[in-house]
């Protein structure tokens, strides 16, 4: 069984380029969360999403980002028009569909914005 | 004033040393992580809590729910115990999401 799988490791992109960032969960869970990462803070929330429904975008900046979960596929984040405050570090995290689960963390796509 | 705090921020101990990170809440909550985080590199997840104690090798969590309190202990501290040590707390009616303390970076000295 596979941990959370997260593409690219590391992605640049010049400014007003568009970033898009993968995420497969783990087998038979349904539950998809993205964070961020900021150089030298702490993480924090962005998007919880299952399979085809966004729960809670509440972290989201409210322009460029995107999230979606589809029924067959990875979980995609997408950053239109990046700037430099977007570079940071983005990790994805999937659980069961349990009450209190535990998290299980993707190693995360560093992004770089040039 | 974050919902999380942990303390201290940065720790650095001779190797074989027993270590302490704390972290503090102030929401109600139906679990606490304890994660690790080496330089560069991805998440782990060591402990989820609602109660009491747990032991894994040579790490121990603990937390106190009235207290709003959680520590880590880590015994017979070795060099590649150095990392990022973050608490999370999964707010109750949160919709599951964490909300992490800002980490504390633990260096062993050999």
């Amino acid at each position: 069984n596979a941990g959370v799988m997260q593409n690219p490791r590391h992605l640049v992109r010049r400014r007003g380029q568009e970033a898009r960032l993968r995420c497969s969960p783990m087998k038979g869970h349904s539950h998809v969360y993205w964070y961020r990462q900021l150089p030298e803070e702490g993480l924090k929330f962005m998007v919880y999403l299952q399979k085809e429904n966004i729960i809670d975008e509440s972290g989201m900046p409210k322009e460029r980002f995107s999230a979606e979960f589809p029924k067959e596929g990875p979980s995609i984040l997408r950053i239109q028009q990046v700037v430099r405050g977007d570079s940071a570090a983005y990790f994805c995290a999937s659980s069961p569909p349990v009450p209190d689960p535990e998290a299980f963390f993707g190693q995360g796509t560093r992004l770089t914005v040039v | 004033k974050n919902e999380v705090e942990q303390s201290p921020q940065n720790l650095t101990a001779q190797e074989g040393e027993f270590i302490t990170i704390n972290c503090s809440y102030s929401v109600g909550i139906s679990a606490l992580h304890w994660l690790q985080q080496h330089p560069g590199g991805g998440i782990v997840s060591l402990f989820m809590l609602s109660s009491g104690k747990k032991k894994h090798g040579r790490l121990i969590a603990t937390i106190n729910i009235q207290e709003k309190h959680s520590s880590l202990h880590i015994t017979a501290s070795h060099p590649r115990d150095s990392a990022v040590y973050i608490c999370a707390v999964r707010s109750l009616g949160g919709n599951e999401k964490l909300t992490f303390g800002t980490g504390t970076r633990l260096t062993i000295i050999p």
